[in-house]
């Protein structure tokens, strides 16, 4: 089935910094999704971007979709942007499974 | 509001017991999903529905079991033969099956732990 890999695993910022999470994946898909996952275990959907960018706010996407990865930009970080942000992947071929990589652990430090 | 209601917040569970948790959506939505997520690990596809009195088993559907008698909710229950049910359960929904290009949106979620 597909593989996605997240990147980097953890990462620690100072309150303001900018950021960039890396999201590979190993076949052509149908379905990118970003979602932030908060300390209280909450799921908050960011972006549902199968292609091209988008941008709300302080956070932006964008997906290559002929080259299998997707970059989620945090710019102006704060201390409630901490948790965990995971993308998530549904093949090309049809398949109705979301695969979900291990997500990036973020640190925000006021 | 619109969304997708999960309960209990936090179960526990005896063992060679059954529990079952509950999720409800308002939004209309066809599709529902269960996920397992353990400690720092992403999530993992357990059950899966399309359409009312129909599912589909994910990933890891030893030791669960759903139901999908009305569209509005899809209830887990976690049966004594799943032998490490210790983790956070998360439903979502979707307007419509994966293959038609549509976003998940959560639940919640349900902190399952063994007495």
């Amino acid at each position: 089935g597909i593989q996605v890999e997240q990147s980097p695993p953890d990462l620690i910022l100072q309150e303001g910094a900018n950021s960039t999470l890396r999201c590979n994946f190993s076949d052509s898909v149908n379905n990118l999704q970003w979602f932030h996952q908060n300390p209280w275990g909450q799921l908050i959907n960011l972006f549902y971007i199968p292609s091209g960018t988008k941008q709300n706010g302080r956070l932006s996407a964008t997906t290559v979709a002929t080259e299998r990865y997707s970059l989620l930009y945090i710019s102006s970080s704060q201390t409630t942007d901490s948790g965990v942000y995971f993308c998530a992947v549904a093949g090309g071929g049809g398949s109705e499974k979301l695969v979900f990589g291990k997500g990036t652990k973020l640190t925000v430090n006021p | 509001d619109g969304g997708i209601t999960q309960s209990p917040k936090y179960l526990f569970r005896k063992e060679g017991q059954n529990v079952t948790l509950s999720c409800e959506q308002n939004l209309n939505h066809d599709a529902m999903y269960w996920y397992r997520q353990d400690p720092g690990q992403g999530l993992r596809l357990i059950y899966y529905s399309q359409i009312v009195n129909d599912f589909q088993k994910g990933d890891i559907a030893e030791g669960y079991s759903v139901s999908r008698e009305k569209k509005e909710s899809f209830p887990l229950t976690v049966t004594s033969a799943q032998k490490n049910p210790t983790a956070f359960y998360l439903c979502a929904s979707s307007r419509h099956a994966l293959t038609s290009n549509q976003p998940q949106h959560f639940g919640d979620g349900t902190r399952l732990s063994i007495l």
